[in-house]
């Protein structure tokens, strides 16, 4: 199956700071990617779209000017945490769909914001 | 999407099938029905998908009922690396990109020695 990377693979930063994480399509072009979150032992949820060329659509709840979303190129989409606090700690994966419409994702983040 | 319902956990032996059900009584004819796995600390691994005939690939089988109702994901000789929680997702197909996946709790999949 197609291969999508995150980077980092995980993250420790003070609060305050701004953390960016990167998601990249590896073998495959992604006009979309999306942004999930996942608290401990709860599942995933979607916090946003990632379009290539266009700006981000954000799921109810979500701040904008919190997460920011950058969608670069056809491989790369970012997602930048913005003053981070503790309870914005997280585990934060990308996926991106193939050809075919199959959401391939990303090995996730782990943040902790101390 | 339709909504799923999926057996919170289940438990299966170590070299026996694995089968883990999923209700989908409210699928739309163009909705295709998705299975992925999330290991422990890790992203979700795709599994399989289908429409309404049965699929087979390295990973699992699906089997997906007659009125699409309900399918079951079948692991063949399961070993203690397919510990997972198994999740069945129903969404609209067909390469559309922006059909993102909604998670819903998914089956705690436990394979024991």
């Amino acid at each position: 199956g197609a291969v999508v990377s995150q980077h980092p693979s995980r993250v420790i930063c003070k609060s305050g700071t701004s953390v960016k994480i990167e998601c990249r399509s590896l073998d495959f072009q992604a006009t979309t990617m999306f942004w999930y979150r996942q608290f401990p032992k709860k599942s995933l949820m979607l916090m946003a779209t990632s379009n290539e060329g266009s700006k981000a659509t954000y799921e109810q709840g979500v701040e904008k000017d919190k997460f920011l979303i950058n969608h670069a190129s056809l491989t790369l989409s970012t997602l930048t945490v913005t003053s981070a606090h503790p309870e914005d700690s997280s585990f934060y994966i990308c996926s991106a769909p193939d050809r075919a419409d199959t959401q391939y994702f990303g090995p996730g983040t782990r943040l902790t914001v101390l | 999407d339709a909504k799923t319902t999926q057996p919170p956990s289940m438990d299966c032996a170590e070299g026996r099938a694995a089968n883990l059900p999923c209700n989908h009584s409210t699928i739309s004819g163009n909705e295709y029905v998705y299975w992925y796995r999330q290991i422990h600390s890790q992203g979700p691994q795709y599994i399989i998908h289908g429409l309404k005939n049965n699929e087979t690939n390295e990973m699992a089988s699906l089997i997906i009922t007659e009125d699409r109702k309900s399918s079951t994901l079948i692991l063949p000789h399961a070993t203690l690396r397919d510990t997972a929680v198994y999740y069945c997702i129903v969404r609209v197909g067909g390469g559309n990109a922006g059909n993102m996946l909604t998670f819903g709790g998914g089956t705690r999949l436990m394979v024991k020695p």
